[in-house]
Formats: structure tokens, sequence, C-alpha cells
């Protein structure tokens, strides 16, 4: 199946600092999704972004599908970014939904 | 309000015991996925289902069951044969029923054998 690998696996920010995150898998790919775990475990939806750049607010979103890759971009970071971002891709097939391992960040005031 | 519930929250369960978690969903989404989380990891697919009466193992079935009798349903339970039960439950739906639809999540449960 497809392998997805997310780096770095930990990051620690200054408060204000900007970062990027970064998504890579092994195959071709109908979507690729975004997501930031809160502390209590509930997987946010941050970007569905299959090809192209996406923004929303501090945050913003690339895949580059043919390279087979995604960027997470977190500027001037806050306390509440803390937490895990994962990546997740469907298969050709479209019936499987694959998470990378996750980054997690802590953001420090 | 549209979305995906799970529930308990919270579910604690004595060794030999099967538990069944809920989850139910009113987006109209086909596709439904169970995933487990273990501290410190990531996610990794239980089960899925692209239609009613219809679903496929994923990446660790073993010691787990679903049914899939109404589009809105789609319950796990953890059978006596899952050998590591204590982890973090989530469930998902997407649309259509291919999946190449943005995927939403339950709140989750947390299961515990005690």
């Amino acid at each position: 199946g497809i392998q997805v690998e997310q780096s770095p696996p930990d990051l620690i920010l200054q408060e204000g600092a900007n970062s990027t995150l970064r998504c890579n898998f092994s195959d071709s790919v109908n979507n690729l999704q975004w997501f930031h775990q809160n502390p209590w475990g509930q997987l946010i939806n941050l970007f569905y972004i299959p090809s192209g750049t996406k923004q929303n607010g501090r945050l913003s979103a690339t895949t580059v599908a043919t390279e087979r890759y995604s960027l997470l971009y977190i500027s001037s970071s806050q306390t509440t970014d803390s937490g895990v971002y994962f990546c997740a891709v469907h298969n050709n097939a479209g019936n499987m939904l694959t998470f990378g391992g996750g980054t997690r960040l802590m953001v420090k005031p | 309000d549209g979305g995906i519930t799970q529930s308990p929250k919270y579910l604690f369960r004595k060794e030999g015991q099967n538990v069944t978690l809920s989850c139910e969903q009113n987006l109209n989404h086909d596709a439904m996925y169970w995933y487990r989380q273990d501290p410190g990891q990531g996610l990794r697919l239980i089960y899925y289902s692209q239609i009613v009466n219809d679903f496929q193992k994923g990446d660790i079935a073993e010691g787990y069951s679903v049914s899939r009798e109404k589009k809105e349903s789609f319950p796990l339970t953890v059978t006596s044969a899952q050998k590591n039960p204590t982890a973090f439950y989530l469930c998902a739906s997407s649309t259509p029923r291919t999946g190449e639809g943005e995927a939403f999540f339950g709140q989750g449960t947390r299961l515990t054998v005690v």
C-alpha cells in the first residue's frame, strides 16, 4: 500500500516563529488532507488539497502531486498551534485513507 | 447539527469481554472508517465500508468486527480475541463512495481494559 512519511517528527518553536511541515507519499493519490489533533484527541480538518495551494489565515498548504509531496506552512505560530499535525492520503482506488506518523509541534510562549 | 457522533467517550472493559463502540453520521456520506491510535503514534486503519452491507479489512482487523446495516451507522466490536485493545478509537466518514472527498472525524472513544 501507499507509504506516507512526515517530517520532522518533532518540532519546538518559539511563539511568533514560522515553520514548514512536510509530507511525502510513495504513489499517486486522489486526495490529500492535513489535520491538527488537539490535546483532547479531536482531529480538526485543516486542508483538503489534492493539488495546488490553499491558504487559511496563518496556515497555508501546497501539494505537488507529480512530485509526491505536500507542505504545510505555519506563520507567526501561537501556543494554540501546539499538537500533532497529520497528513493523510487516499489511494487511487479511493477506498483507503492512509496516515503519516505525524509531526508533534510544541510552541513555547 | 451535521457531524459524526461517537459514543461513549470513555469505555472500560474487563478482560475477556466484547464491547461495541458506536459511530453515527448524519452527513449522508457513503464511506465510513474505523481507526486505532496508540499513545504517541499515528492512526491505523481497522475496517472501512464504502456502501451498506459491505465492508473491508484494513491493516489491523484481527480481533475486531463491524457491521453496516444502515448508511448512517458503522459500529465497531472489540472482541476478546483482540490482545491489546486499550487505545483511542476514531471513526470517520467521507463521500463519494470511492472516497475522493474530504473525510471528517468523530471525537473518538478511549477504551481501557481493566
